[in-house]
């Protein structure tokens, strides 16, 4: 059972301009939901995370929004950089408990 | 380094064959995780440790998979009877107390044939 979806499996933008990538989950237990980046040959790396009890967090270029009533989440970066072309993954847990992921959405930012 | 270490990076081995990794979580962090992952497809949760003992198992997680942390702080995960379908990359990941980042190791791909 999918329990974090992203449907996007990839996306491409232009350095400068703004990338969305967006991710539903069905589980409304869920309280807690990070965004990671991933690199080839490498493991995840941790972005940025959001509590259910909020709606919105920021860190420098990233920006995580949280809709609950919808089950939805979307990370912005902006501007967008050739560097930030990676895999990210969308994840969320419950309680602590084991935490899902999403198949993952791969950015490519062209210069 | 002070990041989760796994070894090896690569694993290649023949159906039916015994396999064991290794990861060296970040040296305070008391919980510790496996996850495996397919191509195109995210992280999969296997299994979590916190300190020694074993809290969680998945039901991906078949009998063919055992995985210790003895001392609680290095873990091995042994895939016994290796199958086609255990072709994967096995990630390990640990965090610190009640903080929900994990901060994963670069994984062992492991490759049956």
């Amino acid at each position: 059972d999918q329990q974090v979806k992203q449907n996007s499996p990839s996306l491409s933008v232009q350095e400068g301009r703004i990338s969305i990538l967006n991710c539903d989950y069905t589980n409304s237990m869920f309280d807690y939901f990070l965004w990671y980046k991933k690199y080839p040959a490498e493991g995840p790396t941790f972005l940025i995370s959001i509590s259910s009890i909020k709606d919105k967090n920021e860190d420098g270029r990233f920006t995580v929004f949280l809709n609950k009533s919808a089950k939805h989440l979307s990370l912005h970066i902006v501007p967008s950089q050739p560097g930030d072309s990676a895999v990210y993954f969308c994840a969320a847990s419950a309680h602590n408990n084991d935490m899902r992921f999403g198949a993952g959405t791969r950015l490519t930012v062209k210069p | 380094d002070t990041g989760v270490s796994q070894n090896p990076r690569h694993k290649i081995t023949k159906r039916g064959q015994n396999v064991t990794f290794r990861c060296d979580p970040i040296s305070e962090h008391n919980r510790l995780y496996w996850y495996r992952q397919t191509l195109g497809q995210g992280p999969e949760f296997l299994t979590y440790f916190q300190n020694e003992a074993q809290l969680e198992k998945s039901r991906l997680l078949s009998d063919r998979f055992s995985a210790e942390r003895p001392k609680g702080s290095f873990s091995t995960l042994e895939i016994q009877r290796t199958e086609q379908g255990d072709s994967a990359m096995y990630l390990c990941a640990s965090s610190l107390g009640d903080d929900e980042k994990l901060f994963f190791g670069s994984g062992t791909q492991l490759s049956v044939l």
